[in-house]
């Protein structure tokens, strides 16, 4: 089956750098989507990495090893306003997205 | 800016009443969904729209039907609302290259079915 694994929460502290790490397995691959979701608020697009390696925006990076069937969010610098949940999405052989429950993120002062 | 509007924020209806949940886009998309989100579960996909009068059944459309029958708006109904629908509905639309700019999502309707 189809399957998306990412911790379901996280504690890291104002100003730090904290990783979050998912790890898929689906039907083909067509790439791989981060998320942002605020509660109550709707998702947000963070990234999309189809190759192998780094791709680094601003504050946030996100990685991709197709032959591990992993990835990772990287957010650096952390503000108090990154506190959400960050869902991590694959992209399967039909191009159907299939996604994790998402990792809840507090940040501490 | 890219819009998705959802017509309701908070919606409370009965078991057994017929549920219409709109969205609207006005980036010219031609992709629209319908995902359900649940505490502890991932989105998962009701229905599916590529063009205007086409749909595709998702993971879960027991229960639910849509229509499109304009390129900016889809349409959820929830044929007779049953409290396991309890849910927040979110619309997301996303053009043909969408692995390049991901879903853009509308602001998302909870509803709850009593």
């Amino acid at each position: 089956g189809q399957n998306i694994d990412q911790p379901t929460e996280m504690t890291a502290t104002e100003g730090a750098i904290v990783q979050i790490n998912c790890t898929y397995q689906t039907s083909g691959f067509n790439g791989l989507f981060w998320y942002q979701q605020h509660a109550g608020e709707a998702p947000t697009f963070l990234s999309y990495n189809v190759l192998d390696g780094l791709e680094e925006k601003g504050r946030f990076s996100s990685f991709l090893s197709r032959s591990k069937g992993y990835s990772y969010l990287l957010l650096k610098e952390l503000q108090m306003k990154d506190s959400a949940s960050y869902l991590c999405v694959a992209l399967d052989s039909n191009y159907q997205l299939i996604w994790g429950a998402g990792t809840k993120l507090i940040i501490k002062p | 800016d890219v819009k998705v509007t959802q017509s309701s924020r908070y919606l409370v209806k009965r078991t057994g009443e017929k549920v219409f949940l709109e969205c609207v886009q006005d980036m010219d998309h031609e992709n629209m969904f319908w995902y359900r989100q649940d505490p502890g579960l991932g989105l998962r996909l009701i229905y599916f729209s590529y063009d205007v009068k086409m749909k595709e059944k998702g993971d879960i459309p027991e229960g639910y039907s849509v229509s499109r029958e304009k390129k900016e708006r889809f349409s959820l109904i929830l044929e007779s609302a049953s409290t396991n629908q309890t849910s927040m509905y979110l619309c997301a639309s996303s053009p043909s290259d969408r692995e390049v700019y991901g879903y853009t999502f509308g602001s998302g309707t909870r509803l709850t079915v009593v």
